[in-house]
């Protein structure tokens, strides 16, 4: 079975550090990653994937995550964080084509001027 | 290209009631799946059709159901409404299994 754990309830970082997200997932065979980020009383925005090929993917407003297959962990970063990113943040997992996407549980990322 | 849209956006039935919310995925997605948004529970899928069929189902009793039509765009019907049912229901299509899901704004129901 899938599974994906955001050990983090709660990030907070100050203004122009930089951030870090954590996602670790469990799946059989190679995965398909994603990171989405949910604003207050909105749906979830995509912000990068993860399929195949460079283990460092670059996505959406300045994000990156780095997938590290024998740490089966796909961590989301920033180099410099903006109070703007402050917001509810997703990992995802789908393990082929067929299967369902499976979501952590969230992170909340909170960005202090 | 317009983006998933749900409606409708609010919702408030009273329990045993019965409710449809309506999902038009972005225009070629074939993709379409069904969450439910709780604080407490987070994002739990519900299920996904792909091409009228559906492909996956989560772990929801049958008072959950849904159907997709030819033109992509998906339904789904809550029956016997229960205070719990209360939550934020996500829409999300997507062109395949290998593409990000692309969501709606959400319909929010309440359950009095």
């Amino acid at each position: 079975a899938q599974s994906v754990a955001q050990p983090e309830d709660q990030v907070n970082v100050a203004e122009g550090n930089p951030l870090t997200v954590k996602c670790t997932y469990s799946v059989s065979g190679n995965p398909y990653l994603f990171w989405y980020v949910q604003y207050p009383n909105r749906g979830l925005q995509f912000l990068l994937k993860y399929i195949t090929g460079d283990n460092l993917v670059k996505g959406s407003y300045g994000f990156e995550a780095e997938f590290n297959k024998s740490q089966t962990s796909f961590h989301l970063k920033k180099p410099s964080a903006l109070v703007s990113d402050s917001a509810l943040y997703f990992c995802a997992v789908r393990a082929r084509y067929g299967q369902n996407f499976v979501f952590g549980p969230g992170t909340r990322l909170s960005v202090l001027p | 290209k317009a983006g998933v849209t749900q409606t409708p956006r609010y919702l408030i039935k009273t329990r045993g009631q019965q409710v449809t919310l309506s999902c038009s995925p972005i225009s070629g997605h074939r993709s379409v799946s069904w969450y439910q948004q709780t604080p407490g529970q987070g994002l739990q899928f519900l299920f996904e059709y792909f091409s009228e069929t559906q492909r996956n189902k989560g772990n929801f009793p049958g008072r959950f159901s849904g159907r997709q039509f030819s033109n992509s765009r998906s339904e789904m019907n809550v029956s016997t409404l229960e205070l719990g049912d209360s939550a934020l229901y996500l829409c999300a299509s997507s062109f395949s299994g290998v593409n990000e899901q692309f969501f709606g704004p959400g319909t929010r129901l309440t359950v009095l």
